[in-house]
């Protein structure tokens, strides 16, 4: 089982929409979430960290499900500039704790 | 004032050269990693080091040889380059992970490497 698995999509949406997804993951004991974006040619960008009572961040909200292992990442009000792939990570039980990046989530938001 | 720099941002370059890659960031951070992008978009950790010791080590060929001189720069070189070395290689800055707790990590724009 791979320890960080994200639905590969695409969303397709239109401008305006609300698009969620989420991504599971294998360790229980992971402490660290986050959800990076990247856009076709460009490296990761933090988008945010995944806090256990959930946060916020203008229009994204990320919730965190320790009981069932799973991230999510809702977008309010989609843009255009949204489209993207989004990218799942966590920290993997490995003795050096390393990050492991989900293959990501491909949204697209069409006008 | 860009946060963590790549040089160079492409590389063309025939199989059996040998090739480096650096990487400098300015955010203060004290850990450096290496990253694979291969066509398949996963995002492999190939090699971390906090304070110039090597702490991640990845099953990487030993073609792969980083180098730390200090907590701001992490270079990658590569000898006897193979076509399936070809891919984008992320350079990244953190703090230091706190036991199970890491940090965010900043990404550098990233090497394109083609191997012919």
């Amino acid at each position: 089982r791979k320890e960080v698995e994200q639905d590969p999509g695409p969303f397709n949406v239109p401008e305006g929409a609300t698009v969620a997804f989420n991504c599971t993951y294998s360790n229980s004991a992971s402490q660290s979430f986050f959800w990076y974006r990247q856009d076709c040619r460009k490296e990761p960008k933090l988008l945010m960290s995944v806090y256990s009572s959930g946060n916020e961040d203008g229009r994204f909200t990320a919730q965190l499900n320790r009981a069932s292992q799973y991230i999510s990442l809702l977008i309010r009000d989609s843009k255009l500039s949204d489209s993207a792939t989004y990218l799942c990570v966590v920290n993997a039980l490995t003795a050096d704790y390393k990050l492991s990046f989900g293959a990501g989530t491909t949204v697209t938001v069409r006008a | 004032d860009t946060a963590v720099s790549q040089t160079p941002k492409y590389l063309v370059t025939q199989m059996g050269n040998d090739k480096s890659i650096k990487c400098e960031q300015n955010l203060g951070h004290d850990t450096m990693y290496w990253y694979k992008q291969d066509s398949k978009k996963f995002l492999k950790i190939m090699f971390s080091y906090n304070n110039k010791e090597l702490i991640i080590n990845e099953t990487v060929p030993n073609r792969f040889s980083p180098k730390s001189p200090d907590k701001a720069h992490l270079n990658l070189h590569i000898n006897s380059l193979e076509l399936g070395d070809s891919a984008v290689y992320f350079c990244a800055s953190s703090h230091a992970r706190q036991g199970r707790l890491n940090y965010e990590q900043y990404f550098g724009p990233g090497t394109r490497l083609t191997v012919t």
